[in-house]
């Protein structure tokens, strides 16, 4: 079955330390996305990426990096410049990027908990 | 400033009535509005989209009005049920981005 893969689904982390989380899907779309929940707040935008090896700052890049190596794969890195990053990281990935309804599909999510 | 806003952040209905999920937005330009269902420690799932040249677009009990004049829109859900408890997310996308935008969300709760 096709769909979006994220690792690990929870996570702690010490204060200074960087975390990478893990971004795969098979479903051989373009575009994919990060965002952050935190409660109240909705879904907000960190990074995204249209093409392999190209990728765009969303509304809340500060602290955070992106790579896109591969069709298939965009982790993200917390670093520890990020002052608040306890949250709940989600990864979206979508076919086109510019026509039509631009329905993403997300994959499951991974909780981040800095101790 | 929030260009998609969901004003209600709960909402509780009885199970087999409708439940109405209001959403506003600001941009003129968005061309396309969809609505995403969460469930606690799950990612989002795609539940109905609308096109800004229509006012309707129905899929089984889901139904999306939109009122462009207003710069409104609403999901529909009849009849309710307890598995329908879950967080609904309003997005909105164009104006010259083809990334969405999200409001805050609104939870939704079915009694039995």
């Amino acid at each position: 079955d096709g769909g979006i893969t994220q690792s690990p689904k929870y996570l702690f982390r010490k204060e200074g330390q960087n975390v990478t989380l893990s971004c795969e899907q098979n479903l051989n779309h373009d575009a994919m996305y990060w965002y952050r929940q935190d409660p109240g707040q909705g879904l907000r935008l960190i990074y995204y990426s249209q093409i392999v090896n190209d990728f765009q700052k969303g509304d809340i890049a500060e602290g955070y990096s992106v790579s896109r190596e591969k069709k298939e794969s965009f982790p993200l890195t917390v670093t520890s410049a990020q002052k608040n990053p306890t949250a709940f990281y989600l990864c979206a990935s979508s076919k086109y990027g510019g026509s039509g309804a631009n329905v993403l599909t997300f994959g499951a999510g991974s909780r981040l908990t800095v101790l | 400033d929030q260009q998609v806003k969901q004003n209600s952040p709960s909402l509780s209905v009885q199970e087999g009535r409708i439940s109405i999920l209001n959403c506003d937005y600001t941009n003129s330009m968005f061309d396309y509005f969809l609505w995403y269902k969460k469930y606690p420690a799950e990612g989002p799932t795609f539940l109905i989209s609308i096109s800004s040249i229509k006012d309707k677009n129905e899929d089984g009990r889901f139904t999306v009005f939109l009122n462009k004049s207003a710069k409104h829109l609403s999901l529909h859900i009849v009849p309710s049920q307890p598995g329908d408890s879950a967080v609904y997310f309003c997005a909105a996308k164009g104006g010259g981005s083809y990334i969405p935008t999200f409001g805050r969300g609104t939870s939704l709760i079915v009694h039995p």
